[in-house]
Order: C-alpha cells, then sequence, then structure tokens
C-alpha cells in the first residue's frame, strides 16, 4: 500500500495562478521528497525536505512539513504551461527502512 | 555527466516469456533502485542496489529479480511473464543509499500480451 496520499487527485489552473498540492503520510519519515514525471516519462527531483525542517525553498517552489500532521504541501507560484505534469511525494522511512515509498501524485494541468 | 540510461525503451512480450532490462546510472553512483509504475498501482519498490548487493526488496513475486555488476550497472528480470507485468519500469540511481535525492532514467515501457 501507499504510504503517501496526495490531493487533490487531479487540478487545473490558469497560467500565473498559484497551485497547492498536499501529501500526507502515515510513518515517521527521514525525509518527504517532491518529484514531476511529465507524460509517462522518468521521474525529476523537485525537493527535498528533511524531518527537522519545517519548510523549504526553491525557485518558485514552496514546500511545507508538518511532522505532527504528517503532512506536506508543494506551492508552485505564478504557475506556466510547461509546470503541467503529474506531481509525486515520496518518503524515505527512517533507518533500517530505505526505500522510497511514492504517493499516487496529482495531475496538474496549466491552462493558457 | 550522462544521465540514467535505461534499455530497452519500449518492448513488447508475449505471457510466459522472460525480459531483462537494463540500467546504467549517473557516474559515480553505486546505489540503484527500480520502480513499476502503472495506472492502478502507481509507482511500487521494487528492490534498491548498492554495491553489488540487494539492500531492499519490495513485495513482488520471486519471478522478479536483480542484480548489479562492479560497475554499478544494474539489471532486472522479470520471468514468467504475466499481462499484469505490462508497466512503466524505471530506474533511479544515487550516490549513497541514504535515499536523498534519486535521479531517474526514461523508464522502459514493457507491455506483455
Amino acid at each position: 500500500s501507499q504510504q503517501g496520499e496526495e490531493d487533490p487527485q487531479a487540478l487545473s489552473i490558469q497560467e500565473g495562478e498559484n497551485a497547492t498540492m498536499n501529501c500526507s503520510y502515515k510513518t515517521s519519515i527521514n525525509n518527504l521528497q517532491w518529484y514531476r514525471q511529465n507524460s509517462g516519462r522518468g521521474l525529476v527531483h523537485l525537493i527535498l525536505i528533511r524531518s527537522n525542517e519545517r519548510e523549504k525553498h526553491s525557485g518558485r517552489l514552496r514546500v511545507t512539513l508538518d511532522t505532527s500532521k504528517k503532512s506536506s504541501s508543494l506551492l508552485i507560484t505564478a504557475s506556466r504551461a510547461a509546470d503541467t505534469a503529474s506531481y509525486f511525494c515520496a518518503t524515505a522511512g527512517v533507518q533500517g527502512a530505505q526505500k522510497l515509498v511514492f504517493g499516487q501524485g496529482t495531475r496538474l494541468t496549466i491552462n493558457p | 555527466k550522462a544521465g540514467v540510461t535505461q534499455t530497452p525503451r519500449y518492448l513488447i512480450k508475449t505471457r510466459g516469456q522472460q525480459v531483462t532490462l537494463s540500467c546504467s546510472p549517473i557516474s559515480g553512483h553505486r546505489s540503484v533502485s527500480w520502480y513499476q509504475q502503472t495506472p492502478g498501482q502507481g509507482l511500487q519498490f521494487l528492490f534498491e542496489y548498492f554495491s553489488e548487493t540487494q539492500r531492499n526488496k519490495g513485495n513482488f513475486p520471486g519471478r522478479f529479480s536483480g542484480r548489479q555488476f562492479s560497475n554499478s550497472r544494474s539489471e532486472m528480470n522479470v520471468s514468467t511473464l504475466e499481462l499484469g507485468d505490462s508497466a512503466l519500469y524505471l530506474c533511479a540511481s544515487s550516490f549513497v543509499p541514504h535515499f536523498d535525492e534519486q535521479y531517474f532514467g526514461p523508464g522502459t515501457r514493457l507491455t506483455v500480451t
């Protein structure tokens, strides 16, 4: 079963708007990562946030992590058509459970 | 630096056959992980290799196996193919197996008929 649950499953917004995706997980983690996938291709790493961090920024991306609620959010500001893709959160467990567990993903569509 | 490469990119096989997929990690990366992606089950972890040793295995039947060579290149093998094995198989590499940033290849699209 998947560790991460993502919400919403699909999101459609206008270019220039902000997009927010949420991820919830079940067990303790070492870190949480966000990846992007364009149309059946390989995944591209976007950002990694460790369990002792609360917020991280990278360009137009902002990720938050709330370990008490076991949840994370990814915010993409000033969206562009090129941001159209599927976005996945992935959790890396604590020592002894070293594998990435992916959520089902959010399909983001940016309309011009 | 060249990225992660996977061969072949597309493959069509018949039920009952076996298949071998190959992955060449980024130069210097010693950890290779394999994932299966299907519309129904999403991305599922298959196994991870580091220094030619399988360190972790996902919940897949024994028909799925893999190995890693001394140059860090990895292969995965699926025997006695079933229709449900149709999927995108993704390989990812990283420098060390602590599940920091993973670099993914483009995947191999396997269709079983």
